[in-house]
């Protein structure tokens, strides 16, 4: 059973910058979802992908945006990137709407000069 | 607001003794918890959950206890393994809902042979 994979694993931009980090879901899932993980928080929820929709977001400007694709691979995009968006970018893939436990790649750590 | 609350930003315990972790959260609404261990440069791995149906659930070395009226959850981790030394995330969500998980800032065990 393959694990869910997150590409790249670090990246550096600068302010301005667009940016857009992928992932491959776990074998089986359908869903997606992805979180911003600061430095000393929790991962908070930027939105989740069922069947290649939206399926929920959270309190993310327009400038943070997804797609999910018919192999359940997803990416986020996030334009004009401000120096706050520094963080770690974690992706979870479960099976259905519900949040059944969802399993996570190990991040992409993007930073922001 | 912080929805989902872990007051103590870590704990120390002795090998093989109770590491004991809390989790107070603030949304009646919520009805469906998980605790998510994450080690340094990894993503959170799945431990264990509890729907509110539910006052205890064990899965090996691994119970969480939920207290629906006092909205405080706690994982008791017994014995304690140097291994388990990581950072501990509670979360919550509304199955009956779909909302998104919602994650407390995390609780830093070290675990001391």
């Amino acid at each position: 059973e393959t694990g869910v994979t997150q590409s790249p694993t670090h990246l550096i931009k600068t302010r301005g910058q667009q940016v857009t980090l992928r992932c491959s879901s776990q074998s089986g899932h359908n869903t997606v979802s992805w979180y911003q993980q600061a430095l000393g928080q929790g991962p908070q929820f930027i939105f989740q992908y069922y069947r290649e929709e939206e399926n929920g977001r959270g309190n993310f400007p327009p400038r943070f945006s997804g797609l999910q694709f018919p192999n359940y691979s997803s990416e986020l995009n996030v334009n004009a990137l401000e120096l706050d968006d520094s963080a770690l970018y974690l992706c979870a893939s479960s099976f259905g709407q519900r949040n059944q436990p969802q399993h996570f790649g190990d991040g992409t750590r993007l930073s922001i000069l | 607001d912080q929805q989902v609350k872990q007051n103590s930003p870590s704990l120390s315990v002795q090998e093989g003794r109770i590491s004991i972790l809390n989790c107070d959260y603030t949304n009646s609404m919520f009805d469906y918890f998980l605790w998510y261990k994450k080690y340094p440069a990894e993503g959170p791995t799945f431990l264990i959950s509890i729907s509110s149906i539910k006052d205890k659930n064990e899965d090996g070395r691994f119970t969480v206890f939920l207290n629906k009226s006092a909205k405080h959850l706690s994982l008791h981790i017994v014995p304690s393994q140097p291994g388990d030394s990581a950072v501990y995330f509670c979360a919550a969500s509304s199955l009956s809902g779909n909302t998104p998980l919602v994650f407390g800032k995390g609780t830093r065990l070290s675990v001391i042979a």
